[in-house]
């Protein structure tokens, strides 16, 4: 099955820095790598999905690269806030949203004032 | 817009009890919904797929006896762990997608459901 490999497991940035987390993946057929934030006793709130016909996404301060032929894919939050603070996880699927999920370890990011 | 429900939100129930958690979508019809285990400060590991109307499919490791899951329309799933023990304590979430015809929709998760077993 799919391995999804996430680092590092905790980021300090200064605000308004710029903030990177980087995962990699085991199974060529995944095709679909979305990133998840998630705050204290919360569920995940998607933030940014890239499918594997696409290099780059940009969404305002957060873009998302793949490379697919190293299988590894990374997210970029630029001119950080106080309020990016949380976990972000990323995730991969041979399916998009029809087949479930396999997460990385999680990225705890702290935005220091 | 993609906003799913999930209650209760925090459950404490004795050991040897069974436990109903319902999982909503409030704005879209879900073909497909997932659950999710998490448990303090890891990652979220699937324990099953579920299509509408079907039998819901199991990961490998998870008992389909103990964690029953019905999907009994397009906008309910309720998982229910059964004669829970305190290795069951966690904190389940539910995702739901609106794949229907269109594969590429992304999954909206609850806000999940403490589950703490005495």
């Amino acid at each position: 099955g799919e391995n999804v490999e996430q680092h590092p497991s905790t980021l300090s940035v200064q605000e308004g820095d710029s903030a990177v987390i980087k995962c990699t993946y085991s199974d060529s057929a995944s095709n679909y790598f979305p990133w998840y934030k998630q705050e204290l006793g919360k569920g995940p709130q998607l933030i940014i999905d890239i499918r594997s016909n696409v290099g780059e996404k940009k969404d305002q301060r957060i873009a998302v690269t793949l490379n697919k032929t190293a299988k590894h894919f990374s997210l970029h939050i630029t001119e950080t806030q106080p309020e990016d603070s949380a976990v972000y996880f990323c995730a991969a699927s041979s399916g998009g949203g029809a087949d479930g999920l396999t997460f990385g370890k999680g990225t705890h990011l702290i935005i220091q004032p | 817009g993609a906003v799913v429900s999930q209650h209760p939100s925090w459950v404490i129930c004795k050991s040897g009890t069974s436990v109903k958690i319902e999982c909503r979508s409030l704005d879209f019809q879900a073909t497909t919904m997932f659950w999710y285990r998490q448990f303090p400060k890891q990652s979220l590991m699937l324990m099953a797929t579920s299509n509408e109307g079907s039998k819901a499919t199991y990961e490998q490791g998870v008992e389909k006896d103990k964690f029953l899951i019905n999907h009994a329309s397009l906008t309910l799933s309720t998982l229910t762990v059964t004669s829970a023990h305190p290795e069951d304590s966690s904190f389940y979430i539910c995702s739901a997608s609106a794949t229907g015809t269109d594969p590429h929709q992304p999954q909206h998760f609850g806000d999940g459901t403490r589950l703490s077993i005495l």
